[in-house]
Order: structure tokens, then C-alpha cells, then sequence
């Protein structure tokens, strides 16, 4: 079975510019959070969505949002980008979005903001 | 705030040794616990989780975790402990809303032949 996958793999940006990253959950999976990871640090949760509705959100600037799309899917959307939003972004998508569940990661997307 | 705290930067083993990567969690409530592992620029792979019932968790490659509630913390083991070990691992606690996992640091396990 096909895991989480994001795209693309990487990317270069310039500081202004906007962003959107893409994430395909398991098949099944109905939920799919978003975290930064910054180099040398553990992953810090952005966004969760199930069944398309926002169900949290981290403590990140308005310039982040995302949606959910009815296959489950989602895109998580950086504007005005800045240095600091140089990361790996990953996507993690699990059955539900209940605390029991465990998440599954993708490799991530590498975002450079030069 | 649920959070996780984990002690070492790094942990160094010889290959064949067991290996223990600690994890001391802080949390209101119950705790719902999570280990992962991640290769160099590789997404997070899930490990093993603790939910409720017995104290040892076993988990993928071998692993498994002792979950102690009068210490708070819930450590990654390893029998014998592989090369291919070597990676970076990380505690989790989900939150209480339950959407979201507040990870750790990280700790680096370098296990050498």
C-alpha cells in the first residue's frame, strides 16, 4: 500500500513569494495534520483537518492556512514568505483524528526561502 | 501543557548492546504516548505507541518502550541494538484536544560496529 506522499520534494523560493504544498493520505485515512521541522528541532504541529474541517491549529502566523479536499487530500499554503519558514513541512495522516491514533508521516517537503 | 522532555542529545552504543533512549513526559490526564524514528531527510516513521493497558509496548524493528507512571517516563529499548539503528528518534505525547502530537528534541542513537 502506498504510504503518504507530498510533493515536491523540494523547493527554492525568494522571501515575498508564496507557496503551496501537497499531501496524499493513506488510502482511508480521513485525517491529515501538517508540522514544521526545523533543522536541529523536533516537528511543531501547524494544522490539523478531518473530514475537511480545521480541527486545530498551531501557533503560526495568518500567512499559513490549508484545506482538506473530499478525497482527503491537502494543501497547506505559506504567503509572504520569510527566512524563519526555511523547513522540512511534513504531513502525517491517520484513520481518525482521535487521540488513540497514531499518525503517519510523509517524507516531507524541503522548502528553502533565500 | 502536555509536553516531553528527552535528556540526551545523543546516545552512543556498540552494535550487539542494548540500547535505551529516554523519554520523561509531562501531561494532564492520561498519557498517550508515541515513539518515531527519522532517517537522514526521510519523513518521521512510527515505532510504537502507549495508549493504556501493560507497561511494556512492543513496536516495529524490534523496539519496544517501558511506560513507568511514578517516574513519568516512557523509555525506547532495544535488546541488541543494529547499525542500521542509527538514526534520530523522537518521544510524543498527543495533546488533550488529541489533534496533535507536541514531540520532543530528539535524541541521536549511533551505534557502532
Amino acid at each position: 500500500d502506498a504510504g503518504v506522499t507530498q510533493s515536491p520534494t523540494h523547493l527554492i523560493k525568494t522571501r515575498g513569494q508564496h507557496v503551496t504544498l501537497r499531501c496524499s493520505p493513506i488510502s482511508g485515512h480521513k485525517s491529515v495534520s501538517w508540522y514544521q521541522q526545523v533543522l536541529g528541532q523536533g516537528p511543531q504541529f501547524i494544522f490539523q483537518y478531518y473530514e475537511k474541517e480545521e480541527r486545530g491549529r498551531g501557533n503560526f502566523p495568518d500567512r499559513f492556512s490549508a484545506r482538506q479536499f473530499p478525497n482527503y487530500s491537502s494543501e497547506l499554503n505559506v504567503n509572504a514568505l520569510l527566512l524563519g519558514d526555511s523547513a522540512l513541512y511534513l504531513c502525517a495522516s491517520s484513520l481518525e483524528a482521535g487521540r488513540t491514533y497514531e499518525q503517519y508521516f510523509g517524507p516531507g517537503t524541503r522548502l528553502t526561502v533565500t | 501543557a502536555q509536553s516531553v522532555a528527552q535528556p540526551e542529545d545523543q546516545v552512543n552504543v556498540a552494535e550487539g548492546n542494548p540500547l535505551t533512549v529516554k523519554c520523561t513526559y509531562s501531561v494532564s490526564g492520561n498519557p498517550y504516548l508515541f515513539w518515531y524514528v527519522q532517517y537522514p531527510n526521510r519523513g518521521l516513521q512510527f515505532l510504537l505507541k502507549y495508549i493504556t493497558g501493560d507497561n511494556l509496548v512492543k513496536g516495529s524493528y524490534g523496539f519496544e518502550a517501558e511506560f513507568n507512571k511514578s517516574q513519568t517516563s516512557f523509555h525506547l529499548k532495544k535488546p541488541s541494538a543494529l547499525v542500521s539503528d542509527s538514526a534520530l528518534y523522537f518521544c510524543a505525547v498527543r495533546d488533550i484536544e488529541g489533534n496533535k502530537l507536541v514531540f520532543g528534541a530528539g535524541t541521536i542513537l549511533r551505534v557502532k560496529s
